[in-house]
This record gives C-alpha cells, structure tokens and sequence, in this order.
C-alpha cells in the first residue's frame, strides 16, 4: 500500500542550528513529493515540491529537499533555522491521481 | 489571484444532529476540490475528492458524505453525527489533473458532544 512516512514527530532546536527532516514514501511508479507548513494560526501552504528534474529542490524560506529515488526518501533540510520556523511539517506524495497522502507531521519548536 | 473560504470556523454539535460545512472557491475554474480530516499526532487523512460538478470519490468509508454542487462549492455532510466525526476538517483545491499543489482553507473545527 501507497504510504509517506515521518520518523520525527517532535524536533527542538535552538536558532542557528541546521535543520533536516526525515520523509520517506513508498510508491510504485511515478511520484509527486511535497512538503507543507503550517505556522501557528495559519493555513497549510506550500514550501517546495519535486515533479522531476533536478533532485534538489528550493523552497521557499531558505528550505530545500533532495529526491533519493534509491532511499525512496525525500529529506526536508535549511541550514540554519530560525524562531520564526518554529510550525508543523508535512510531507505528502502523490502518483499522478488525485490521491494524496500526506505523513503524520514533524512539530518544530525553534529556542530563540 | 485564487482564494478558498471555509465555514464555520468552529462548530459545536450533539450527536445525531445533521452537519452541512461548506467550502468555496474564487479566482480559478475546474478546480479538483478535497476535504481532509486533520487530527494530531495522525496527518492528513483523505476523506474525498471531486474532479467535477457532481463527481465525489470517497476514500474511506465513514459517516460523512460530500457533494459539490457547482464548479466551486465543496459541500462536507452529515445526516447524524457520531462522537468520533469530532475533528479539524480542511478543504483544499488544486488545479485540473493530478499532482498538481494543493491550497488549503482554514479549517473548521468540529466537536461532537
């Protein structure tokens, strides 16, 4: 069965730290890979996205991910973080269809 | 540019009464239309998707029922609600055809008492 796992369901750093989230998917075939955020208060949006190409993706906010098809993985990463990322995780795969699913979330709390 | 509106914002219900959220969207034609359950600690979970006016897939089987009945309204029903429909409901939209981003609403926040 189609599914998107996140391994690290609390993170706590302090600013200036890096950052890397864990996101692994299993899919046969194509896949659409995504991550969202969610700040306090605020709506799901969008941080970066990988169809094809170029296995490392820019987001938004200094993020990046990198597609290791081999790891069936897809890494959330920024190298130094701040108070202001402090949110909710997701990472989400799709195959084409209308499918999404979408990992149970990573909540980073960034110390000032 | 495109927006996407959810209410109620809150919602408190007994159980075995109706439940009716609704969920529009402006700036875009043919949207695909999902609602999704959010529950901590669990992710997202699909609930259903439409492609179309009148076409809903469901993707678990559950107490809850979808209609869309115009090109941008996205309608989340219930004829009596269980303890368990307690939850935060998102709607999101994304463009015709799949693996496309999603855009998400705000959320309802529905408790069953």
């Amino acid at each position: 069965a189609q599914s998107v796992s996140q391994h690290n369901h609390h993170v706590i750093l302090s600013e200036a730290a890096s950052l890397e989230l864990g996101c692994n998917y299993s899919y046969g075939g194509t896949v659409n890979l995504f991550w969202y955020v969610q700040y306090p208060g605020q709506h799901l949006q969008l941080l970066l996205k990988y169809f094809s190409g170029d296995p490392l993706v820019k987001g938004i906010k200094g993020f990046e991910a990198e597609f290791i098809k081999s790891k069936f993985s897809f890494n959330l990463r920024k190298p130094s973080v701040q108070w202001s990322d402090t949110a909710e995780y997701f990472c989400a795969a799709d195959s084409g269809t209308y499918k999404y699913i979408f990992g149970t979330g990573t909540r980073l709390k960034v110390l000032a | 540019s495109q927006t996407i509106h959810q209410w109620p914002a809150t919602l408190v219900q007994p159980v075995g009464s109706p439940l009716s959220l609704e969920c529009t969207v402006e700036g875009t034609s043919n949207p695909n239309l999902y609602w999704y359950r959010q529950a901590a600690g669990r992710g997202l979970q699909l609930l259903f998707y439409s492609v179309g006016i009148g076409q809903i897939s469901s993707e678990v089987p559950q107490n809850l029922s979808a209609s869309r009945p115009q090109d941008r309204q996205f309608i989340l029903s219930s004829k009596k609600l269980l303890l368990s429909d307690s939850g935060f409901y998102l709607c999101a939209w994304s463009g015709f055809g799949g693996g496309n981003e999603q855009y998400f609403g705000p959320g309802t926040r529905l408790t069953v008492t």
